[in-house]
C-alpha cells in the first residue's frame, strides 16, 4: 500500500522569508497525482498546489512551487514570501489511479511576525 | 453553490449506539469520500464511491458503513460505537479528473463516551 511520510512535524518561519516543507512517498506504481493541502484552525481543507507524476516541470501557484522528484520519491512544497495567514497545517496527499488517496501526518506552520 | 454539506457539526455517543453521517454535495460530482481524521494526524480514507451505487473500501473501512443511491448524497453509518471511533470525520467530493483537487466539507466532530 502506499503511504506518505511528512517528516517534520512543525516548522517555523520569519514573514516574508521562504521555507520548504518535505513529503516522500512510497509507491510502485507510474503514474499518480501528489497534492499539498492546507488546513487552518477552521478545519477546512484548502488546496495548495497539485503535481502530476507524468509531467516533469514543477508545478507553481504564486507564491507556493513543488519540487517533485520521481525517482527520489519526493515531493516538497516551498513557500516564498511567507504572510502571517500561511500559518496552518500542511498535508502532503498522494492519489492513485484507483482514486485511493492517502495523508501523511502533516507539517504544522508556525510564522512569525 | 452549497459545495459539500455535512450534519451534524458535533456529536457526542455513547459506546454501542449507532448513527449516520450525513454529506450532500450540489456540484454534480460522481466521486465521493469519506475520511477521518484523529488528533494530531492527517486523514485516513474509509470508504469512496465512484458514483451511484459503486462503493469502495478505504483504508480504514472497519466499524462502517456507506451507501451511495444518489449522485448527491453519501451517508456513512456507524453501528456499535466505539471509543476508537472518537475523530472528525470529512466528507469531500470530487469530479472524475484525478488532477482535480477534492472538495471538503466542513466535517463532524464526534465523540464516543
Amino acid at each position: 500500500a502506499q503511504t506518505v511520510t511528512q517528516s517534520q512535524p512543525e516548522m517555523s518561519v520569519q514573514e516574508a522569508e521562504t521555507v520548504t516543507l518535505s513529503c516522500t512517498y512510497d509507491t510502485s506504481e507510474s503514474d499518480y497525482y501528489l497534492f499539498w493541502y492546507k488546513q487552518p484552525p477552521s478545519r477546512q481543507m484548502i488546496l495548495v498546489i497539485r503535481q502530476e507524476a507524468y509531467k516533469q516541470q514543477n508545478a507553481t501557484e504564486n507564491r507556493f512551487s513543488v519540487n517533485f522528484q520521481k525517482a527520489a520519491k519526493s515531493f516538497s512544497l516551498k513557500i516564498s514570501d511567507s504572510q502571517l495567514g500561511d500559518a496552518a497545517m500542511y498535508f502532503c496527499a498522494y492519489r492513485s489511479v484507483n482514486n485511493d488517496m492517502r495523508f501523511g501526518a502533516g507539517t504544522r506552520l508556525t510564522v512569525k511576525p | 453553490n452549497a459545495g459539500v454539506t455535512q450534519t451534524p457539526k458535533f456529536r457526542i455517543l455513547k459506546i454501542g449506539q449507532s448513527m449516520t453521517l450525513q454529506c450532500t454535495q450540489d456540484m454534480n460530482h460522481n466521486y465521493m469520500y469519506w475520511y477521518r481524521q484523529d488528533p494530531g494526524m492527517g486523514l485516513k480514507l474509509i470508504y469512496y464511491s465512484v458514483g451511484a451505487g459503486i462503493t469502495d473500501k478505504g483504508e480504514v473501512p472497519n466499524g462502517y458503513n456507506v451507501s451511495r443511491s444518489t449522485t448527491e448524497d453519501f451517508p456513512l453509518r456507524l453501528e456499535l460505537a466505539a471509543p476508537s471511533q472518537t475523530s472528525v470525520y470529512f466528507c469531500a467530493s470530487s469530479s472524475l479528473s484525478l488532477a482535480d483537487t477534492q472538495y471538503f466539507g466542513p466535517g463532524t466532530r464526534l465523540t464516543v463516551l
